[in-house]
């Protein structure tokens, strides 16, 4: 039974709109978020994190949104650039501490 | 400072061998976890040491183990390969146990092994 779950495999956006990610969790005892993004050949990259104590988390051109009572979370970049395209995935940390991850969505920015 | 080191790179073996990756993780981290990543899987969670020993454990079956040493540096071993085993093996380091909020992982490249 999948805890996380990104529910888009792929999504395609023309540079300099928004990508927006989208990521659902079922077990309301997560208290940490993060998103990873991941190359070809290479290992995930932390990108951002975010708290269940708040609701809204930026870092430049990336911005992550919790919504605890729906149990969703989303990453908005903000201008998308053609370096963003890459594999996202988001994670879920609870009590246990280690970290849960979506199948990813991967991102392709055009030109 | 150097990231996280794993090794080798790529890994070729046959049904019934077995394999151990290495894994060195960032200077001065103390936890390190190690995941599995298939097509159209994500990353699973295998297990994770803190100070040489294991706190958590994924829903793997026993041929796969893993050990910590005191340097931290970490191994993952898994007896008996099946072909299912064929996979993108990732270590991650952290400075503390995991469980605190501001504890963030970071990943080594992987270890593509394949079993033939």
């Amino acid at each position: 039974d999948q805890q996380v779950k990104q529910n888009s495999p792929s999504l395609s956006v023309q540079e300099g709109r928004i990508s927006i990610l989208n990521c659902d969790y079922t077990n309301s005892m997560f208290d940490y978020f993060l998103w990873y993004k991941k190359y070809p050949a290479e290992g995930p990259t932390f990108l951002i994190s975010i708290s269940s104590i708040k609701d809204k988390n930026e870092d430049g051109r990336f911005t992550v949104f919790l919504n605890k009572s729906a149990k969703h979370l989303s990453l908005h970049i903000v201008p998308s650039q053609p370096g963003d395209s890459a594999v996202y995935f988001c994670a879920a940390s609870g009590s246990q501490g280690n970290l849960i991850f979506g199948k990813g969505t991967k991102l392709s920015v055009k030109p | 400072k150097a990231g996280v080191t794993q090794t080798p790179r790529y890994l070729i073996k046959t049904r019934g061998q077995q394999v151990t990756l290495s894994c060195s993780p960032i200077s001065g981290h103390r936890s390190v976890s190690w995941y599995q990543q298939t097509p159209g899987q994500g990353l699973q969670f295998l297990f994770e040491y803190f100070s040489e020993t294991q706190r958590n454990k994924g829903n793997f079956p026993g041929r796969f183990s893993g050990r910590q040493f005191s340097n931290s540096r970490s191994e993952m071993n898994v007896s008996t390969l099946e072909l299912g085993d064929s996979a993108l093996y990732l270590c991650a380091s952290m400075n503390g146990p995991s469980g605190g909020a501001k504890n963030i992982q970071y990943f080594g490249a992987g270890t593509r092994l394949s079993v033939l």
